[in-house]
């Protein structure tokens, strides 16, 4: 069974100060990580795509990079409105799903 | 273009009862996939369609079922409500599978079963 742990579960900052979120996971062959935003209420937001060990993307004030067995997910000098809680998910092999991670709830401080 | 639709947004419904619940995909999606959130076990997989076809079902009793029509809509239903399916159910559709790109998701169905 894939395992995909998130950590920390909650994370308090202050505007402006920067940091960083884990996933890490286990499963074999590995095609691809993805990383979602969600608000209270409302479904998972698509926010990024990793396939290989290495890999970078960023948008707005995120970035996602991963290796080998885990994804880091870096939050520069965010905004209340970046304030979600964020999913990591890894496709199960040939299984049709995404298997989640429980998810970092950020709250960020004016 | 229009993002993934699920009807209703709300319900309430009694122990006992049954639900249905209705996902329209982005146009062009032929997988849809359901997925039930609650606080304590997060978002758990519950099956996904692809040109009407059932191709995987997670560990669900058999209460909770779905199914998909032939321009990629989706139902899913759930039998005999008992007060631990009150959760958001929540579709996602993609062209092909979870392999292929990103799932977008739809607001969801917040279920209270009283």
């Amino acid at each position: 069974e894939d395992q995909v742990t998130q950590s920390p579960e909650a994370l308090r900052l202050q505007e402006g100060e920067s940091s960083s979120l884990n996933c890490s996971y286990t499963v074999s062959g590995l095609r691809g990580l993805f990383w979602y935003r969600q608000d209270p209420g409302k479904g998972p937001e698509f926010l990024f795509t990793l396939y290989s060990a290495g890999e970078e993307k960023e948008k707005e004030r995120l970035k996602a990079t991963l290796t080998k067995k885990e994804s880091f997910l870096h939050i520069t000098a965010p905004k209340p409105e970046d304030s979600a809680t964020y999913l990591c998910a890894v496709p199960a092999p040939g299984d049709y799903k995404l298997s989640f991670g429980a998810g970092t709830t950020v709250t960020v401080r004016a | 273009k229009a993002g993934v639709t699920q009807t209703p947004r709300y319900l309430i419904k009694t122990r006992g009862q049954q639900v249905t619940l209705s996902c329209s995909p982005i146009s062009g999606h032929r997988s849809v996939s359901w997925y039930q959130q609650t606080p304590g076990q997060g978002l758990q997989f519950l099956f996904e369609y692809f040109s009407e076809t059932q191709r995987n079902k997670g560990n669900f009793p058999g209460r909770f079922s779905g199914r998909q029509f032939s321009n990629s809509r989706s139902e899913m239903n759930v039998s005999t409500l008992e007060l631990g399916d009150s959760a958001l159910y929540l579709c996602a559709s993609s062209f092909s599978d979870a392999q292929a790109g990103g799932y977008t998701f739809g607001s969801g169905t917040r279920l209270t079963v009283v």
